[in-house]
């Protein structure tokens, strides 16, 4: 199924440990992002892309690093993990929909990822 | 600064009856778009609703309508007949930046969760 995919579903880390979480999108968008979620304050942006090789860092980007070889690859890496990176990680891609009277940016979610810092 | 707020951590509603989300933004842009999504249990982020900032009438998509107030700077979302599905966390976001420089960036509260009451 086209869409958003994002594996692991589920991870547990210990303080320090490295990691990558995948982000793929079979559907051709220009942009992705990654967002993380924690109770009371809902998706703040991490890192964004607006396509192969150029990323920026969003609002909350210290402790994690992107890259994006491929227009359907994103993923994340967390260096050293933390505590502090308990959260659920959501990636997501978006083109502009142009067939609508103004264009919008079409958004697609993955899953999430729910990550745990021990 | 964009900022979206919304200030209702949690609401109940009988089945069967409306209720309203409230959201209320800051931007210093003319042109914006303005979503609503779900998210239930389950952990998956659901599209509902789009307003922008030029649309001259109110969003509408099923059972969802939104009450955009542009000089008021809300854009509150309105379920209406409620069903004991609609029991989930809701998070309304804006689309950072202007629409000539998008960037598939999106901005968003804190999430309500809402309870519907068999």
């Amino acid at each position: 199924n086209a869409g958003v995919t994002q594996t692991p579903k589920f991870q547990v880390l210990k303080t320090g440990q490295s990691m990558t979480l995948q982000c793929a999108q079979d559907m051709n968008h220009e942009y992705m992002s990654w967002y993380r979620q924690d109770p009371g304050m809902g998706l703040r942006l991490i890192h964004y892309s607006v396509g192969a090789g150029i990323t920026d860092q969003g609002e909350v980007p210290n402790g994690y690093n992107v890259s994006r070889s491929t227009t359907e690859d994103f993923p994340l890496r967390l260096l050293s993990a933390a505590p502090s990176q308990t959260s659920v990680y959501f990636c997501a891609s978006s083109k502009t929909d142009r067939g609508r009277k103004i264009p919008i940016l079409d958004y697609t979610f993955g899953s999430g990822t729910r990550l745990t810092v021990v | 600064a964009q900022k979206i707020t919304q200030t209702q951590p949690g609401m109940f509603v009988q089945e069967k009856e409306a209720v309203t989300l409230d959201c209320t933004y800051d931007t210093s842009d003319q042109s914006y778009g303005l979503f609503w999504y779900k998210q239930p249990s389950s952990g998956e982020m659901i599209f509902l609703i789009y307003q922008g900032s030029y649309d001259e009438q109110n969003a509408t998509e099923g059972r969802y309508s939104l009450n955009f107030q542009k000089a008021r700077k809300s854009a509150n979302l309105v379920i209406s007949a409620s069903q004991l599905g609609d029991s989930a966390m809701y998070f309304c976001a804006m689309r950072e930046g202007p629409r000539g420089s998008n960037t598939g960036k999106l901005i968003f509260g804190q999430g309500t969760t809402l309870q519907v009451k068999p």
